[in-house]
């Protein structure tokens, strides 16, 4: 299967400060690109849509300003958290859809974020 | 509201024995679903993924739709203890988005 790498896998900060969290598709170009978050024993919730060379589509609830998105190229979007604060201690994962008829999402190996 | 629901669980089962895993969705739009698996810890991992009528073979797993129903389910044959995991269904929707249930635990007691 694709793999896709997410970076760091784990990041412990201060109230306050920004966190980058990357994710790279290695083996195949993803023009689209999701962000999930899950807190402990609950599913996964979508929170953005990142497509490459244009602006992420958020879903409700989730402030564009403080996870600010960006999909520069096609084999790579970053997350950024910004002015983090314990209630965004989370586990944080991409994922990459294969260019593909099926529309298969290959999952990174996640960040969790735990913000002081 | 689309909605993706499955048993929490947990569901135990004897090593050797087959797992049924369940699913239901509330839009009759969706055509793809998905079965993943998590263990603790870990992001989700593909096992299968279905978009016709009826059943989807690999190797130990099999994938169930019915879409009149609005049912899909995953069985997981001679389950052994690696297998225990939170099972995780997904609906595909408008732009490639996948929606989620909220899991379902499986432990296979040896």
């Amino acid at each position: 299967g694709a793999v896709v790498s997410q970076h760091p896998s784990r990041v412990i900060c201060k109230s306050g400060t920004s966190v980058k969290i990357e994710c790279r598709s290695l083996d195949f170009q993803a023009t689209t690109m999701f962000w999930y978050r899950q807190f402990p024993k609950q599913s996964l919730m979508l929170m953005a849509t990142s497509n490459e060379g244009s602006k992420a589509t958020y879903e409700q609830g989730v402030e564009k300003d403080k996870f600010l998105i960006n999909h520069a190229s096609l084999t790579l979007s970053t997350l950024t958290v910004t002015s983090a604060h314990p209630e965004d201690s989370s586990f944080y994962i991409c994922s990459a859809r294969a260019q593909t008829g099926e529309n298969i999402q290959y999952f990174g190996a996640g960040t969790r974020l735990s913000v002081l | 509201q689309k909605e993706v629901e499955q048993n929490s669980g947990p569901l135990s089962v004897p090593e050797g024995a087959i797992a049924s895993l369940n699913c239901t969705y509330s839009d009759r739009g969706s055509q793809s679903f998905f079965w993943y698996r998590q263990y603790s810890g870990k992001s989700p991992e593909l096992i299968m993924f279905i978009y016709s009528n009826g059943d989807k073979e690999d190797g130990r797993f099999t994938a169930q739709l019915n879409k009149a129903s609005q049912y899909v389910s995953l069985l997981i044959r001679d389950s052994q203890p690696s297998d225990s995991a939170t099972y995780l269904c997904a609906a595909l929707w408008g732009g490639g988005k996948l929606i989620f249930g909220q899991g379902t635990e499986l432990s296979v007691k040896p």
